[in-house]
C-alpha cells in the first residue's frame, strides 16, 4: 500500500459527460501529480501541484483541469469526454520534487462508451 | 512526450536468469528512476540514481547511469516468477524549475519470468 488513495477505482461514463477523479496523497506529501496511461500513448504526465499551486503542466487537454485543495487532496476534472479519453488515470505524491521518489495510487480506470 | 525509451519492449527469461533492461533519454537530467508495474496496477518505485552517480544497488537490483550516453540499465539478478511485470524508467529533466517536477516515463519493458 503506497498510502496514496484514488477514488473511484472504476468509472464508466458516456461521451460528452464530465467526471471528477479524486486523490488523497500520502500523509505529509505536498506534491501531487496526475498521469494518464493508455495502451498507445504510455504514461503521460498531465499536471503537478505543490501545496495548492500548479507547478508543472504536461500534455493536459484543455477539457481537463485539476486542483489541489488546502487539505492537499487533489481532483482531476475531465469534461466533454471522448472515447479516446478511456485510460488509467494515476495520481502520485511525493514529499517534494527533485531527487525524491513518487508514490503512486492504484489508479482510476475510466471507460468512455 | 516520452523522454525515456526502454529496450527491449518485451523480455522473456527463465527463473534464475538475469534480466537486463535499458533506457535511453534525450535531455539532461537531475535523476533517473526505475519503477515497476504489475498488470493494471499502480507503479512501485524501485530505485533512484542521481545524475552524479554511476551505479546503485538495491537487493537484487543494479542500476547504472551513463550521462554521456544518456542511458541507463536495470539488472535484476536471479529472477523470480514474481518479478514478472512491466518496468519503466522515468527521468526528472534538468530543465524543470525549482518546485516544478515533471517526471517523464518511457513506454516500459514487459518482463516475463517463466518458472
Amino acid at each position: 500500500d503506497s498510502g496514496v488513495t484514488q477514488t473511484p477505482k472504476h468509472l464508466i461514463t458516456a461521451t460528452g459527460q464530465r467526471v471528477t477523479l479524486r486523490c488523497s496523497p500520502r500523509s505529509g506529501d505536498l506534491s501531487v501529480y496526475w498521469y494518464q496511461q493508455s495502451l498507445d500513448q504510455g504514461l503521460q504526465f498531465l499536471i503537478q501541484y505543490y501545496n495548492g499551486e500548479e507547478r508543472a503542466k504536461g500534455n493536459i487537454l484543455e477539457r481537463f483541469s485539476a486542483q489541489q485543495f488546502p487539505d492537499l487532496h487533489s481532483e482531476l476534472n475531465l469534461s466533454s469526454l471522448e472515447l479516446g479519453d478511456s485510460a488509467l488515470y494515476f495520481c502520485a505524491s511525493s514529499v517534494e520534487g527533485h531527487n525524491t521518489e513518487a508514490f503512486f495510487g492504484q489508479g482510476t480506470r475510466l471507460t468512455v462508451v | 512526450s516520452q523522454q525515456g525509451e526502454e529496450d527491449p519492449q518485451a523480455l522473456s527469461i527463465q527463473e534464475g536468469e538475469n534480466a537486463t533492461m535499458n533506457c535511453s533519454y534525450k535531455t539532461s537530467i537531475n535523476n533517473l528512476q526505475w519503477y515497476r508495474q504489475n498488470s493494471g496496477r499502480g507503479l512501485v518505485h524501485l530505485i533512484l540514481i542521481r545524475s552524479n552517480e554511476r551505479e546503485k544497488h538495491s537487493g537484487r537490483l543494479r542500476v547504472t547511469l551513463d550521462t554521456s550516453k544518456k542511458s541507463s540499465s536495470l539488472l535484476i539478478t536471479a529472477s523470480r516468477a514474481a518479478d514478472t511485470a512491466s518496468y519503466f524508467c522515468a527521468t526528472d529533466p534538468l530543465s524543470s524549475g525549482a518546485g516544478s517536477y515533471q517526471l517523464t516515463f518511457g513506454k516500459g519493458t514487459k518482463l516475463s519470468v517463466i518458472p
